[in-house]
């Protein structure tokens, strides 16, 4: 049980597009989620906190415009990175919590050319 | 605020012997600390959960310890094996209700045979 899944696991897409990536929890309801992103043999940097219903929580220094955040549902939340560019290329992981532990999805390689 | 520490980034051994990886925090005692696996370009993957109340956990070769005074929790593997090459995090509980666990930057352990 507690399986996180991510789609799509790799994107390539042009400077100036956007690109949304989805977040599933496939057996659990998860009221929250979190979004990280994680540079080549970099720590993960938690970017916000998605919240079903409501507004998501951006961690300082993260622009709101710039990733789009949406929890439409218990089970899904999606990430669109708009006007995308070639620094905002990286690793971006989901986890979502289920009785006091994170799972994590399995990851997005975002490359922007 | 709660700092967590992971005090190698790397550590080396040969197969068969021992790891033992350290994670350390400097404000309030969790109400509990996991540790986590994270492969090259996957999401972390949850290993163990340890509670305040409880001194040790194992799950197969894994064990890990949990040291309120010290600060301290400790994560072995034993008798590793070149598949155990990874890098492992700590990570602690937030104390808020639907806020992100806190993590460590990790240690990468590499198993020679």
């Amino acid at each position: 049980g507690a399986v996180v899944s991510q789609h799509p696991s790799r994107v390539i897409c042009k400077s100036g597009t956007s690109v949304k990536i989805e977040c599933r929890s496939l057996d659990f309801q998860a009221t929250t989620m979190f979004w990280y992103r994680q540079f080549p043999k970099k720590s993960l940097m938690l970017m916000a906190t998605s919240n079903e219903g409501s507004k998501a929580t951006y961690e300082q220094g993260v622009e709101k415009d710039k990733f789009l955040i949406n929890h439409a549902s218990l089970t899904l939340s999606t990430l669109t990175v708009t006007s995308a560019h070639p620094e905002d290329s990286s690793f971006y992981i989901c986890s979502a919590t289920y009785t006091d532990t994170q799972y994590f999805g399995p990851g997005t390689r975002l490359t922007v050319l | 605020s709660q700092k967590i520490e992971q005090n190698s980034e790397a550590l080396n051994i040969q197969e068969g012997k021992t790891a033992t990886l350290t994670c350390n925090y400097t404000n309030y005692s969790p109400a509990y600390l996991q540790w986590y696996r994270q492969d090259p370009g996957r999401g972390p993957v949850f290993l163990l959960l340890i509670r305040e109340n409880e001194k040790e956990k194992r799950k197969e070769r894994l064990k890990v310890t949990f040291d309120t005074t010290l600060k301290q929790s400790l994560f072995h593997i034993t008798a590793s094996q070149p598949a155990d090459s990874a890098t492992y995090l700590c990570a602690l509980d937030p104390r808020e209700a639907g806020t992100a666990l806190i993590f460590g930057k990790g240690t990468t352990l590499s198993v020679s045979s």
